[in-house]
């Protein structure tokens, strides 16, 4: 059974382009977290997507940013227009949703914006 | 969430027990204590989690107090490849009565574990 799958590993992008970070869940799941980890710091929580739709999105930055899980494929995170301050490790999990439950936690996309 | 406070750092023997405190003297009923932990630019590994009662799994044991403002992770066996960060949250339910993972990651423990 495949853990979750997070891709690219390391994306590096210039400042002004978009980056999409692509995350699939552990088989069975159908709830997804992103969480971000800037450089010295602690993980935050971003957003919290069930199936086709945002069940809390109360940590993600206000511009720039979205995310979605669709239907069918993974689920994306969006940054438009990346700065520098958008360098950080993104981090995103999945659980089976019953409720006080365990996280299980993909191997990050780094990102580097220059 | 309840605000939990842990050592910044920690060593241990390999081969010896590692006990990490956490104290979380504002916790409610309802909150969940759980640990996980960070290792070098990887993922967070979930290790344990309770309410009340005391908990062991394969990885680990959780002794939390009977007024549950604290807690101790117990690694029985340390090795070296539990040098990592730990991290204790209390984790509140929703309206629901349950909770999801929204969790607030605070700065951890660094354990160091030598040989």
């Amino acid at each position: 059974n495949a853990g979750v799958m997070q891709n690219p590993r390391h994306l590096v992008r210039r400042r002004g382009q978009e980056a999409r970070l692509r995350c699939s869940p552990m088989k069975g799941h159908s709830h997804v977290y992103w969480y971000r980890q800037l450089p010295e710091e602690g993980l935050k929580f971003m957003v919290y997507l069930q199936k086709e739709n945002i069940i809390d999105e109360s940590g993600m930055p206000k511009e720039r940013f979205s995310a979605e899980f669709p239907k069918e494929g993974p689920s994306i995170l969006r940054i438009q227009q990346v700065v520098r301050g958008d360098s950080a490790a993104y981090f995103c999990a999945s659980s089976l949703g019953t409720g006080n439950e365990k996280l299980f936690f993909g191997s990050g996309t780094q990102l580097s914006v220059l | 969430d309840a605000k939990t406070t842990q050592p910044t750092s920690m060593d241990c023997a390999e081969g010896r027990a590692a006990n990490l405190p956490c104290n979380h003297s504002t916790i409610s009923g309802n909150e969940y204590v759980y640990w996980y932990r960070q290792i070098h630019s990887q993922g967070p590994q979930y290790i344990i989690h309770g309410l009340k009662n005391n908990e062991t799994n394969e990885m680990a044991s959780l002794i939390i107090t009977e007024d549950r403002k604290s807690s101790t992770l117990i690694l029985p066996h340390a090795t070296l490849r539990d040098t990592a960060v730990y991290y204790c949250i209390v984790s509140v339910p929703n309206a629901g009565g349950t909770s999801y993972g929204k969790l607030t990651f605070g700065q951890g423990t660094i354990l160091t574990v030598h040989p």
